[in-house]
């Protein structure tokens, strides 16, 4: 069956270290893949987009790669920041119709 | 000061009673979506629009209806029928399925 995978586990990590979130999947062939951002009871901002010929995207200090062979993307912040802890959705477009399909999301704290 | 805005953020069902859910942007976007946020689930697609006077059904679509009269107005109802309606609802809109922009959610809870 077709299943996308965060990392249910909060990930805790000290600030100024890099955050890396993943996200898995199988049994889809997905054009690109989305990250957002979601805060306690506010709706996900979008981050970044990766397509499937693209290995790796840049903003600031975010970094999205996709293995399409692994059926994996990799999302990294660098130099983190308390106000970065949030929780972080990856969302696939599968197929033709670019529907998109959303992960349960992986928590970040980042500590002062 | 362009956005989507969902109204009300927090909302009470009573049994058999049937609620709307407001979504309204002034972004222009043509597509507009309703999606339903469990705890530990992802976002799961109820309802989507792809034009003025269009919608059509998602995953999770029974026990809910919506309308599409203006481009910037797409609201639900959460009829009786749905069960266990507790949930957050996003509702977004895009230009293409490539960005979405999300509201800030409407938290819907049973009595």
């Amino acid at each position: 069956s077709q299943k996308i995978e965060q990392n249910s586990e909060a990930l805790n990590i000290q600030e100024g270290k890099t955050a890396t979130l993943t996200c898995n999947y199988t049994n889809y062939s997905p054009a690109y893949l989305q990250w957002y951002r979601q805060d306690p009871g506010r709706g996900p901002v979008f981050l970044l987009l990766i397509r499937e010929n693209e290995k790796e995207k840049r903003k600031e200090r975010l970094k999205v790669t996709f293995d399409t062979t692994l059926k994996q993307s990799l999302f990294h912040i660098t130099a983190s920041q308390p106000a970065d802890s949030a929780t972080y959705l990856c969302a696939l477009a599968h197929g033709a119709t670019n529907k998109l399909i959303f992960g349960t999301g992986t928590l970040l704290a980042v500590q002062p | 000061d362009g956005g989507i805005t969902q109204s009300p953020k927090y909302l009470f069902r009573k049994e058999g009673q049937n609620v709307t859910l407001s979504c309204e942007q002034n972004l222009n976007h043509d597509a507009m979506y309703w999606y339903r946020q469990d705890p530990g689930q992802g976002l799961r697609l109820i309802y989507y629009s792809q034009i003025v006077n269009d919608f059509q059904k998602g995953d999770i679509a029974e026990g809910y209806s919506v309308s599409r009269e203006k481009k910037e107005s797409f609201p639900l109802t959460v009829t009786s029928a749905q069960k266990n309606p507790t949930a957050f609802y996003l509702c977004a809109s895009s230009i293409s399925p490539e960005k979405l922009f999300f509201g800030s959610g409407t938290q819907l809870s049973v009595l």
